[in-house]
């Protein structure tokens, strides 16, 4: 298996701008997983789905932000208009059905974004 | 809410040396702990996990502890190596809910 696949590795962008980040789970896991990595705060949960079902989503900073899951191999996450804040590094991240799922958090490498 | 802190921020030994990282966790649900290791400009990865059935486990050079009477949980690293040097987690979740992750710990290993 390739492993969580994440698109684009690196974006710069421009504020305002909208910019879209993209997921691929490791086939087979029905969680996935929307984090985002900064200095200042680590790595905040933003969102998480359970069988393509979105199922909290307190850690998403506000309504810029939006994140779906059309089907079980692909999640996108949104941030639209886009701020300098908003720069950081978006890890997605998958894990196994709850039946045997050993816990463990699979990361893709990560996509990151860069508002100027 | 869910909280997890971690000390120290940061932490600087000796090759050869032991490290230990210590975090705190508020959900008394929580059962399940996991360390991850996260290199520069990469993906964190697993290095070893608890549950909170068992109070410590080893592997190899690292070991986990678990107090879930005071709700704390370290990670032992011995006989540290430079490659050991990289970012580490914590972190802590109740039964099928969602990870909370530690602020990390940078780790340097000087040779």
């Amino acid at each position: 298996d390739a492993g969580v696949i994440q698109s684009p590795r690196h974006e710069v962008t421009e504020m305002g701008q909208e910019v879209t980040l993209r997921c691929k789970p490791i086939s087979g896991h029905n969680s996935l997983f929307w984090y985002r990595q900064t200095m200042m705060r680590g790595l905040e949960l933003l969102i998480y789905f359970n069988n393509n079902v979105p199922i909290d989503d307190s850690g998403m900073p506000e309504d810029r932000f939006s994140a779906k899951m059309p089907n079980a191999s692909f999640s996108t996450l949104k941030i639209q208009p886009s701020e300098p804040r908003d720069s950081a590094v978006y890890f997605c991240a998958s894990s196994l059905p709850a039946g045997i799922n050993t816990g463990e958090l699979f990361f893709g490498e990560g996509s990151r974004l860069t508002v100027l | 809410g869910e909280n997890v802190e971690q000390h120290p921020s940061t932490l600087s030994v000796q090759e050869g040396d032991s490290a230990v990282i210590k975090c705190t966790y508020s959900d008394s649900a929580s059962n399940y702990f996991p360390w991850y290791k996260q290199e520069l400009g990469k993906r964190p990865q697993l290095i070893i996990d608890i549950r909170s059935n068992v109070g410590e486990k080893k592997d190899q050079r690292i070991a986990v502890t678990l107090n879930k009477t005071a709700k704390h949980f370290s990670l032992h690293i011995t006989e540290t190596q430079p490659e050991d040097s990289a970012v580490y987690f914590c972190a802590a979740s109740r039964p099928g809910g969602k990870l909370i992750f530690g602020q990390g710990t940078e780790l340097s290993v000087k040779p």
